[in-house]
């Protein structure tokens, strides 16, 4: 079963404008991450929120986390061209000797200029 | 800023050939992690590496797949036999404890023909 699912798949937005993609997972976690992939290249790290936490900003990214729903929400404000990028969710469980990411399906964000 | 280095960034194989795959993680490091993502899917969970020993290892990670630590500074990840179904971007991360965020290198390109 997937664990990460995010909506939209896809998403194209003006620059200025905010973005919001969503999160939504089924199994308990430690932490959820958010990352972003530009084309061909890996995966940096954005933001990391703790089960134990609702809200969580930096910068221009404002993350949200919802247990009771398993949900999470990105949140990009004044968006600019730069940010164009595919935007993934990942949970992390350490119940056992690893933390290994299970990541989402991916948002594909197009911000034009 | 310290960053995940992998090598080759490209690699072209015949099928059955053996593929090594190479990584550099962050310097103080201990917890790495091998990923893969095929084209257009979501990123993969492979293995799991901590003191200096494989701490989990997905469905994906049968027996053609090997990892280790040679020296203190490389990582790596061994295909014995490559398939077709091997192609893939591979990525290497590493984090300095499990709570904490987990840093990507730029991946592998692996192409198996």
């Amino acid at each position: 079963s997937q664990q990460g699912e995010e909506d939209p798949q896809a998403l194209s937005i003006q620059e200025g404008e905010n973005a919001t993609m969503n999160c939504s997972y089924k199994t308990s976690i430690n932490n959820l991450q958010w990352y972003r992939q530009n084309s061909g290249r890996g995966l940096v790290h954005l933001i990391l929120i703790r089960s134990n936490e609702r809200e969580k900003h930096s910068g221009r990214l404002r993350v949200t986390l919802d247990t009771s729903k398993k949900s999470s929400s990105l949140l990009i404000t004044a968006s600019r061209a730069a940010d164009t990028a595919s935007y993934f969710c990942a949970t992390a469980y350490y119940g056992g000797a690893t933390n290994k990411l299970i990541f989402g399906t991916g948002t594909l964000l197009a911000v034009q200029p | 800023e310290p960053e995940v280095t992998q090598t080759p960034s490209h690699q072209v194989t015949q099928m059955g050939q053996e593929v090594i795959l190479r990584c550099v993680p962050i310097s103080n490091h201990l917890y790495f992690y091998w990923y893969r993502q095929i084209l257009g899917q979501k990123v993969e969970f492979l293995v799991s590496f901590y003191n200096n020993e494989i701490s989990e290892k997905s469905e994906i990670f049968d027996d053609q797949f090997s990892v280790e630590r040679p020296d203190g500074s490389n990582f790596t990840l061994k295909i014995r036999s490559t398939k077709l179904e091997d192609s893939a971007m591979y990525f290497c991360a590493s984090s300095d404890s499990g709570a904490r965020p987990q840093h990507f290198g730029d991946g592998t390109r692996l192409s198996i023909l």
